[in-house]
């Protein structure tokens, strides 16, 4: 079983739809948990960053956070196009030893 | 201003070259890393310095050697090149681990022919 589990879809969806990206983790010592963002041919971008558990919102993204599942998401709200990218959710035990999923392809048709 | 900047963009080599990569960050961070991603894009850690001081190194082969002159330099040299480290190379770096997130630079994409 791999560490981070993180269905490589692809999904595609209309405009304006909430999308929802989810990973599943073994590794009860994660603490730090991350949604990374990569367009095509680009390096990936932090998105979202949650410590711990819990809810995090930021404009039309929310990351959610169910250590007692070992289940991470990412809703989307009122999905734009310009939202088409590979998404890749990561997270950490430490401050040093990150840890990938394998990336959620999405594509938000006009 | 690149906060993360990686050269070349593109590498084409044959089999058995020894070629090098270059990577460089401004943002004043304390550890660089260096992660590979393979065509179906997963990332895998390849390495990480902090303050010039290798602190993870998974199992690469020793063909792949990071050396760090600085903070804010860590090179990836490749010795004997083979067909299967066509990928692309991220670096990134990071402010005190991973903990902040890292910010990564565009990407080296190689091609091993």
């Amino acid at each position: 079983q791999k560490e981070v589990e993180q269905d490589p879809g692809p999904l595609s969806v209309p405009e304006g739809a909430i999308v929802s990206l989810n990973c599943t983790y073994s590794n009860s010592a994660f603490q730090y948990f991350m949604w990374y963002r990569q367009y095509s041919r680009k390096g990936p971008e932090l998105l979202m960053y949650t410590y711990s558990s819990g809810n995090k919102e930021d404009g039309r993204f929310t990351a959610q956070v169910d250590k007692s599942s070992k289940y991470i998401s990412l809703f989307i709200r009122d999905s734009q196009p310009s939202d088409s990218a590979t998404y890749l959710c990561a997270m950490s035990p430490l401050d040093n030893d990150m840890r990938f999923g394998a990336g959620t392809r999405l594509t938000v048709k006009p | 201003d690149t906060a993360v900047s990686q050269t070349p963009k593109y590498l084409v080599t044959q089999m058995g070259n020894d070629k090098s990569i270059k990577c460089e960050q401004n943002l004043g961070h304390d550890t660089m890393y260096w992660y590979k991603q393979d065509s179906k894009k997963f990332l895998k850690i390849m390495f990480s310095y902090n303050n010039k001081e290798l602190i993870i190194n998974e199992t690469v082969p020793n063909r792949f050697s990071p050396k760090s002159p600085d903070k804010a330099h860590l090179n990836l040299h490749i010795n004997s090149l083979e067909l299967g480290d066509s990928a692309v190379y991220f670096c990134a770096s990071s402010p005190v681990g991973a903990g902040y997130g890292y910010t990564f630079g565009s990407g080296t994409r190689l091609t091993v022919v």
